[in-house]
């Protein structure tokens, strides 16, 4: 039962257009939602952040949107670097954060 | 100064062995995590502990046993290994939120 869920399992973008990356989870509760990026043999590292009393977050280059009545949100990362090229998590949690549910990543491919 | 260390990073072992995975944050944080990542890239977790105490098991084998004996420290035992078992393990810390990981420790069982 996997309660977030990132349908696409790669993208490849060229350098300098937008990366756009998808996420769905299907338990309302989740209050909280974040974005992690993984390269290999490391560990995730926290991307942003997005509270569902917001609709958009944005961190220089990295916009994450939040549609509460679909039960999506995405990533956009605008202009895609050679450097983001790495695996994208997406991952939710409850108000008391004791537990994060992640999705099986997306791995971006930005070609220079 | 490494915020979540974890060691070994990697560990190959024959089946029916014990092994320890350790982990050390230095964040000040007072929630550490075990995550398990399998062949399918889920990242699911495993346990939970805010200031040494067990808050979240998630329906791991008990031949799992996760100790804590500071709120800085989390340290992994797996009994009896089995080739089910091999995977990447990730700690992690939280403060507000904000997972912290450590740079995994890939298991293999032979």
């Amino acid at each position: 039962d996997q309660q977030v869920k990132q349908n696409s399992p790669s993208l490849s973008v060229q350098e300098g257009r937008i990366s756009i990356l998808n996420c769905d989870y299907t338990n309302s509760m989740f209050d909280y939602f974040l974005w992690y990026k993984k390269y290999p043999a490391e560990g995730p590292t926290f991307l942003i952040s997005i509270s569902s009393i917001k609709d958009k977050n944005e961190d220089g280059r990295f916009t994450v949107f939040l549609n509460k009545s679909a039960k999506h949100l995405s990533l956009h990362i605008v202009p895609s670097q050679p450097g983001d090229s790495a695996v994208y998590f997406c991952a939710a949690s409850e108000y008391n954060f004791n537990k994060f549910y992640f999705g099986s990543g997306t791995k971006l491919n930005v070609k220079p | 100064d490494t915020a979540v260390s974890q060691t070994p990073k990697y560990l190959v072992t024959q089946m029916g062995n014990d092994k320890s995975i350790k982990c050390e944050q230095n964040l000040g944080h007072d929630t550490m995590y075990w995550y398990k990542q399998d062949s399918k890239k889920f990242l699911k977790i495993m346990f939970s502990y805010n200031n040494k105490e067990l808050i979240i098991n998630e329906t791991v084998p008990n031949r799992f046993s996760p100790k804590s004996p500071d709120k800085a420290h989390l340290n992994l035992h797996i009994n009896s290994l089995e080739l089910g078992d091999s995977a990447v393990y990730f700690c992690a810390s939280s403060y507000s939120g904000t997972l912290h990981f450590g740079n995994g420790t890939r298991l293999t069982v032979t």
